[in-house]
């Protein structure tokens, strides 16, 4: 398996304009995580997934995030409008329970500069 | 929510000497316990885990304790190496109750000095 894939590995943007982040889960895997990390904050939950239904979104900072799961394979991560606040790497994980193993598995992460 | 205190920040030892990294968690329902290992620059992977049923767990030259009543769990690394040198995240995890999530400690970074 070639692991959770994210898309794009760096992104340099200009503070206002829309950033799409997007990420393909482990096949099989039915939990999809979006993180945050940060120097000052460590890494933080955003939202979570679960059979494509977001099940938590506390973690979104403001109206700014949406994410979407439009099928098992598929994820996005939108900031609309960027902010240099918003610069940080974002990861996406996902899970499978019923393995008996609930630790996540990382994509590679999206590092993101707004200028 | 699951609050996860992890001590050291930073921990610097010497190549062969043991680091011990510690956290405590604050909801006595979490039953899982897994540990990342982060290079600079990589995603976080799974190094070791443990369960709620079991106090400690081995895998060569890394350990990981569990004590529940206390409710704080640590890591052993032995003769450490310079490829030991990363950031060590713990977690703790509760399912149930329309949860399902992993929460983090803030990391500690572990300098090996060759």
């Amino acid at each position: 398996d070639a692991g959770v894939i994210q898309s794009p590995r760096h992104e340099v943007t200009e503070m206002g304009q829309e950033v799409t982040l997007r990420c393909k889960p482990i096949s099989g895997h039915d939990y999809l995580f979006w993180y945050r990390q940060t120097m000052m904050r460590g890494l933080e939950l955003l939202i979570y997934f679960n059979n494509n239904v977001p099940i938590d979104d506390s973690g979104m900072p403001e109206d700014r995030f949406s994410a979407k799961m439009p099928n098992a394979s598929f994820s996005t991560l939108k900031i609309q409008p960027s902010e240099p606040r918003d610069s940080a790497v974002y990861f996406c994980a996902s899970s499978f329970p019923r393995t008996g193993q609930d630790g996540y598995t990382f994509g590679s992460g999206t590092r993101l500069t707004v200028v | 929510g699951e609050n996860v205190e992890q001590h050291p920040s930073t921990l610097s030892v010497q190549e062969g000497d043991s680091a011990v990294i510690k956290c405590t968690y604050s909801d006595s329902a979490s039953n899982y316990f897994p540990w990342y290992k982060q290079e600079l620059g990589k995603r976080p992977q799974l190094i070791i885990d443990i369960r709620s049923n079991v106090g400690e767990k081995k895998d060569q030259r890394i350990a990981v304790t569990l004590n529940k009543t206390a409710k704080h769990f640590s890591l052993h690394i032995t003769e450490t190496q310079p490829e030991d040198s990363a950031v060590y995240f713990c977690a703790a995890f509760r399912s149930g109750a329309g949860s399902y999530q992993l929460t983090f400690g803030k990391g500690t970074k572990l300098s090996v000095i060759p």
